[in-house]
């Protein structure tokens, strides 16, 4: 049975600092991961997404690496601001199945 | 502006009450899902459709209920057998051939028990 894990569940970090996220799963045949964000008390926003055949995927400040064999995916945030503190998921999508979430990293950033 | 709206943001169910949750997209999207997500956990699948007159049961379905009846909306019924109801209720929606596209979220209902 496919499980995800993030790692930490909560992280602090101060201002303009480079920081990476992890998520691991438990079996390497998925079709694709996603990395979504959440703000408190609404709904997720996709962010990036890695389809089984990538290594990665790069949108602004923000680099999500997927290593399949490993059951490992990173998502990297450079110069981080205050705005980027939310909660932060991942999901991996097993072939021919659905979405499966981890339970998140709850990300603050101190001014 | 396209996107995926939930109503009512806030719900209260009393005891042995049926409660529906709205779900409506303009992405012109075939899939369409509902997640129910509790503090400390991660999202859990509750029904899923991938065309309109069809859905599957996801991992957590007992005392819920869906319909699929036109392509942009996709109810869920909260029924008086789902004993614990109390959580965060996300609708979400993907396009294009099944599991490639990324899944777009509405805001959530809060459903409470008065």
């Amino acid at each position: 049975k496919q499980e995800v894990t993030q790692i930490p569940a909560a992280l602090s970090v101060p201002e303009g600092e480079n920081l990476v996220l992890n998520c691991s799963f438990t079996d390497s045949a998925i079709y694709n991961l996603q990395w979504f964000r959440q703000d408190p008390g609404k709904g997720l926003t996709s962010l990036l997404l890695i389809q089984s055949s990538q290594r990665e995927q790069t949108s602004g400040r923000l680099n999500a690496s997927l290593d399949k064999s490993s059951g490992r995916s990173t998502l990297y945030i450079a110069a981080s601001q205050p705005g980027d503190s939310a909660t932060y998921l991942c999901a991996v999508r097993p072939e021919g199945g659905k979405l499966i979430f981890g339970q998140g990293t709850e990300l603050s950033v101190k001014p | 502006d396209g996107g995926i709206t939930q109503s009512p943001k806030y719900l209260f169910r009393k005891e042995g009450q049926n409660v529906t949750l709205s779900c409506e997209q303009n992405l012109n999207h075939d899939a369409m899902y509902w997640y129910r997500q509790d503090p400390g956990q991660g999202l859990r699948l509750i029904y899923y459709s991938q065309i309109v007159n069809d859905f599957q049961k996801g991992d957590i379905a007992e005392g819920y209920s869906v319909s699929r009846e036109k392509k942009e909306s996709f109810p869920l019924t909260v029924t008086s057998a789902q004993k614990n109801p109390t959580a965060f209720y996300l609708c979400a929606s993907s396009g294009g051939p099944t599991g490639n596209q990324p899944q777009h979220f509405g805001d959530g209902t809060r459903l409470s028990i008065l």
